[in-house]
């Protein structure tokens, strides 16, 4: 069955440095993998999606990147702030339905 | 606000009682899933409808658990005869049939303590 690694471990990061998350699957060849955010006692929030065909995606502050053969996104925040603290979730597609298969999480940290 | 709603958000309730709760989808959203999200995990699919049908459900549905979307609207999820394992956070997500928008808006969840 599918597997998905995040960092297990809390990332602890200073303001103003650059974070950067890892996401590690196997047994699978997702379409698209997503990144979500979620802050305590909410629910998940959409911040980027990349397709397989893609490398690299950007928005604002947010850098991904897929890399296939390797199996791994990686998700950096740029000029990261304290408002960035929250768990970050990795999720690939599940198939025909659309249906997320997520990671665990990764919690951040950032220390002003 | 238009975003995806859920109700109660927090549901404290005796082993062996039926519970419901209930989620609001985004309106023009045609695909609502469930998701359950327990300490320390990501969501956990569970159950997905198109409009009013129910496309997929998951092994972790138990026949305990039965949940349905009439008229293509809103959706609820119910679960009998609860169990302590059933603790845990629901999330309720909605997402446009569209093969350019794959990112789900989910609800703000509805924690269910099992005592």
């Amino acid at each position: 069955s599918q597997k998905i690694e995040q960092n297990s471990e809390a990332l602890n990061i200073q303001e103003g440095k650059t974070a950067t998350l890892t996401c590690n699957y196997t047994n699978y060849s997702p379409a698209y993998l997503q990144w979500y955010r979620q802050d305590p006692g909410r629910g998940p929030v959409f911040l980027l999606l990349i397709r397989e065909n893609e490398k690299e995606k950007r928005k604002e502050r947010l850098k991904v990147t897929f890399d296939t053969t390797l199996k791994q996104s990686l998700f950096h925040i740029t000029a990261s702030q304290p408002a960035d603290s929250a768990t970050y979730l990795c999720a690939l597609d599940g198939g025909a339905t659309n249906k997320l298969i997520f990671g665990t999480g990764t919690l951040l940290a950032v220390q002003p | 606000d238009t975003g995806v709603s859920q109700d109660p958000r927090h549901k404290i309730t005796k082993r062996g009682q039926n519970v419901t709760f209930r989620c609001d989808p985004i309106s023009e959203h045609n695909r609502l899933y469930w998701y359950r999200q327990t300490l320390g995990q990501g969501p956990e699919f569970l159950t997905y409808f198109q409009n009013e049908a129910q496309l997929e459900k998951s092994r972790l549905l138990s026949d305990r658990f039965s949940a349905e979307r009439p008229k293509g609207s809103f959706s609820t999820l119910e679960i009998q005869r609860t169990e302590q394992g059933d603790s845990a956070m629901y999330l309720c997500a909605s997402s446009r049939h569209d093969l350019l928008s794959y990112e789900q808006y989910f609800g703000p969840g509805t924690r269910l303590t099992v005592t």
